[in-house]
């Protein structure tokens, strides 16, 4: 079956633009998770959604992040004013309960210039 | 503070050789452990699991993992390596409630040689 998809694989975009990037969990899973990873690191926890609601949101790392899930399917992670430290491998991964493991997509690699 | 640490940046290992990859964690209460994977220009992948129970678990690829609790550690294994196994390992962990946050360690470059 299809896995996690996300779009655009790669953006690339300028010091305070706006940003959006999107996930598509694989069909069924009620829980959906955002991270971010930096060149050489583990991927860094940013939000968590069970159905529309973000359950654990405390990984967002100022108020210009912000996700939602309005249908408890897709996802948008979007980022306002973007900084050059905003650069990384956003990853999307969804499972089936919050509990089993977790299936991760490709990212987007977002760069800011 | 929740923590995970892979204390080696890269494992070598020749062909037909045992493989370890070692991962310590820091947690407050009963931990879930996880191991995944990461080839280049691919997402991560799911190894193995533990949640209870036996203490060793085994995963795809012929890769298990070793929970032990006395030394906070699941270090994962594999006994033949492969050169196909070359890639970037992850430890994370995660707490028993129902959040599913996952904590990641910073990875293990495992590169096996011919």
């Amino acid at each position: 079956g299809a896995g996690v998809s996300q779009t655009p694989s790669n953006k690339v975009t300028e010091k305070g633009k706006y940003v959006e990037l999107r996930c598509d969990p694989i069909s069924g899973h009620t829980a959906l998770y955002w991270y971010r990873q930096s060149l050489g690191q583990g991927p860094e926890f940013l939000i968590y959604f069970q159905g529309t609601g973000a359950a654990d949101d405390s990984g967002l790392p100022n108020d210009r992040f912000f996700a939602v899930r309005p249908e408890g399917s897709v996802s948008t992670l979007k980022i306002q004013r973007t900084e050059r430290g905003d650069s990384a491998v956003y990853l999307c991964a969804s499972s089936a309960q919050s509990y089993n493991e977790q299936f991760f997509g490709p990212g987007t690699r977002l760069t800011v210039l | 503070a929740q923590s995970v640490a892979q204390p080696e940046d890269q494992v070598n290992v020749a062909e037909g050789n045992p493989l370890t990859v070692k991962c310590t964690y820091s947690v407050s209460g009963n931990p879930y452990l996880f191991w995944y994977v990461q080839y280049p220009n691919r997402g991560l992948q799911f190894l193995l699991k533990y949640i209870t129970g036996d203490n060793l678990v085994k995963g795809s690829y012929g890769f298990e993992a070793e929970f032990n609790k006395s030394q906070t550690s699941f270090h994962l294994k594999k006994p033949s390596a492969l050169v196909s196994d070359s890639a970037l390992y992850f430890c994370a962990v995660r707490l028993s409630s129902n959040t599913g946050k996952l904590i990641f360690g910073q990875g293990t470059t495992l590169q096996v040689k011919p």
